[in-house]
């Protein structure tokens, strides 16, 4: 069983470019979720995918942030024109909406450091 | 819209003492309580969960919890503290209907273990 896999793990970026970030869920879970955390803070909401669907955006994700799921496996999260303020870990997490519980699957996350 | 409290950022325990994390919640009805655990720079581990009947549930790592409706809390429970257990402990609510559980962080208690 493998579990919920980001890529990359760490990106360092100048300001003002653009960064994409890449989650494979666990392959039966069919809801994707996107969680930021910065230094000192518990994980904070994004956005959330039911298969294909992005059913919930937070107020947190501007303009500058685009997130997809295609196919309803593999999802990606762009942050384009990054800021300093973007650095941060992006964290990606699956479930199963069978159990509808709730409870999250996470993966190890994706670094970013804007300079 | 639910929100979780963990009023202690940092405790420092010593290794074979007893440990106990609080967490209060804010949720108009009956949440979806879960103690996730995270190494440095891993992802989050889920530790336990309650959704109903005992309101005393068991974890892994020896770890257990008690749900009490009255105080609205969750509070997260260790007999005897190893040093592996040094990690950040989140207490986390899900909430909602209609199929979705949205799940809100607490800020998180970093968990030190002296010798």
């Amino acid at each position: 069983d493998t579990g919920v896999s980001q890529n990359p793990r760490h990106k360092i970026t100048k300001r003002g470019q653009n960064v994409t970030f890449r989650c494979d869920p666990i392959s039966e879970h069919n809801r994707l979720y996107w969680y930021r955390q910065t230094l000192g803070q518990g994980p904070e909401f994004l956005t959330y995918f039911q298969n294909e669907a992005q059913l919930e955006k937070s107020r947190l994700l501007s303009d500058r942030f685009s997130a997809e799921r295609p196919k309803g496996s593999f999802s990606t999260l762009e942050i384009q024109r990054t800021e300093q303020g973007d650095s941060a870990m992006y964290l990606c997490a699956s479930s199963l909406k069978r159990t509808n519980t709730g409870e999250l699957f996470f993966g190890e996350g994706s670094r970013l450091t804007v300079l | 819209a639910q929100s979780v409290t963990q009023p202690d950022i940092h405790i420092t325990v010593s290794e074979g003492a007893s440990l106990e994390l609080r967490c209060n919640y804010s949720y108009g009805a009956t949440p979806y309580l879960f103690w996730y655990v995270q190494s440095p720079g891993q992802g989050l581990q889920l530790l336990l969960k309650y959704f109903s009947g005992d309101t005393l549930v068991q974890g892994i790592k020896g770890f257990e919890a008690e749900f009490k409706r009255s105080q609205s809390s969750f509070n997260l429970r260790k007999p005897s503290v190893h040093w592996s257990d040094a990690a950040e402990y989140f207490c986390a609510v899900g909430a909602g209907s209609g199929g979705y559980q949205k799940v809100t962080f607490g800020i998180g208690t970093k968990l030190q273990v002296i010798p």
